[in-house]
């Protein structure tokens, strides 16, 4: 398996509802990573997981919440989100924390906050 | 500061005709550098590493330390190029040694018939 799986493809929250994106890989990476991308711009880093801890976050608003229950999961709690959060979310993994080989990028969840 | 620059927004060329995007940084030490390519309706992909020296659907991408650039070339456009395509330095991270992806603002290649 080569692939990062997200889950759902689409999903339409109100703003005070409370939802998760999903993630998962089975190449063995010990790092994962979650990005925002807006239409027309490139993705911008949230969050990192190295070995199932977090390293790095973006200073990302508290209503974004990761989780890394394994090393293969990854999910994106979302609570009162507001209408600007909405975006494709892409979710990555690399082999770990020195990566050399690139990141390998599961096709994103599409949010969109009504 | 660290940053990446992709100056051109589009560009567009016919097919056949020889594709450069440019792409420059500016950071302290030695990035690892890379192309990603996003093709319409699919998810990002990892098209170059400048740490292979390899030709990926005839793209190749130097790395000129001296002008801090690696460009993207290709000697004749396909109109399956037609793609965003991003240059994406590792940022080392010294606290922790953890690396961080940052993307270039991107550029969009249009090929033509």
């Amino acid at each position: 398996d080569t692939e990062v799986t997200q889950t759902p493809k689409h999903l339409v929250m109100g703003m005070t509802n409370k939802k998760s994106l999903k993630c998962e890989q089975h190449m063995g990476h010990r790092a994962m990573y979650w990005y925002k991308q807006k239409a027309k711009k490139p993705p911008e880093l949230m969050f990192v997981y190295s070995y199932e801890k977090l390293s790095i976050n973006e200073s990302v608003p508290s209503r974004f919440s990761p989780e890394c229950p394994n090393s293969s999961l990854l999910n994106l709690h979302l609570h009162a989100l507001q209408p600007e959060d909405s975006a494709l979310y892409l979710c990555a993994s690399s082999q770990g924390s020195r990566n050399i080989l690139g990141y390998t990028f599961g096709s994103g969840t599409r949010l969109t906050v009504v | 500061a660290q940053r990446v620059t992709q100056p051109e927004k589009l560009l567009s060329v016919f097919k056949g005709a020889p594709v450069e995007l440019k792409c420059n940084y500016s950071y302290s030490g030695s990035p690892e550098l890379f192309w990603y390519v996003q093709y319409s309706r699919q998810r990002l992909q990892l098209l170059l590493r400048h740490i292979s020296r390899e030709s990926i659907k005839g793209f190749t991408a130097d790395l000129n330390k001296g002008e801090t650039s690696f460009h993207l070339k290709k000697p004749f456009a396909q109109e399956e190029d037609s793609a965003m395509y991003y240059c994406a330095p590792h940022r080392p991270m010294f606290s922790g040694g953890y690396n961080k992806l940052i993307f270039g603002a991107g550029t969009r290649l249009a090929v033509h018939p």
